[in-house]
């Protein structure tokens, strides 16, 4: 059963921390979505990679958050130093990249900034 | 830009009756229609898509969906509503004639769902 793996499920940590989030996409699968989940927000498009190269990050702060996708099957969103605003609950998803093609979401990290 | 609005933050509807939870769309050219659902602590679970052909689309659970070009809408519908249809929906659209980086699915905020007895 194919699907996006997303770690870890949950994370707590002290404001100016670095954070680490990691995502395996779905094997063959080659566009890549970071999404952020708030109340307030919604869902949010932070960053979007096809065939790992970022197409459209202008959703990301810059200042403090970064995504790689170091190979094909490891994407990481990065936030240092963490802030208490942050917290939020990120999503990745994967896709086989055509464009009528729906995305897989993984189960999400739920970070907690303190 | 493209954008989806989702008017009703939270649809009541009693076990048995039909649901509605509905959603508009704005894009440039010709749109690709998804929606989403995702029950608590879960990521978002694809339903159903409209990308061309028939107007009224079937997904997973009973769910269906009809595209309607003059009203730019995509409700979600399904005939007899159960308790377990309980969560969060969301609506999505990708603009069919962008590629490249602003091929992208912007989501609604997202209609809550309560069934009950």
């Amino acid at each position: 059963d194919a699907r996006v793996t997303q770690t870890p499920r949950d994370k707590v940590t002290e404001m100016g921390q670095e954070v680490t989030m990691r995502c395996q996409p779905i094997l063959g699968h080659n566009t890549v979505f970071w999404y952020r989940q708030t109340m307030m927000q919604g869902l949010e498009l932070l960053a979007y990679f096809r065939n790992r190269a970022p197409l459209d990050d202008s959703g990301m702060p810059k200042d403090r958050f970064s995504a790689e996708m170091p190979d094909a099957t490891l994407a990481t969103l990065k936030i240092q130093p963490s802030e208490p605003r942050d917290s939020a609950v990120y999503f990745c998803a994967s896709g086989p990249g055509q464009g009528e093609t729906e995305a897989f979401f993984g189960q999400g990290t739920r970070l907690t900034v303190v | 830009a493209q954008s989806v609005a989702q008017p009703e933050d939270q649809v009541n509807v009693a076990e048995g009756n039909p649901l509605t939870v509905k959603c508009t769309y704005s894009v440039s050219g010709n749109p690709y229609l998804f929606w989403y659902v995702q029950y608590p602590n879960r990521g978002l679970q694809f339903l159903l898509k409209y990308i061309t052909g028939d107007n009224l689309v079937k997904g997973s659970y009973g769910f269906e969906a009809e595209f309607n070009k003059s009203q730019t809408s995509f409700h979600l519908k399904k005939p007899s509503a159960l308790v377990s249809d309980s969560a969060l929906y969301f609506c999505a659209v990708r603009d069919i004639r962008v590629t490249g980086g602003g091929n992208k699915l912007t989501f609604g905020t997202g209609t809550q769902l309560k069934v009950e007895l």
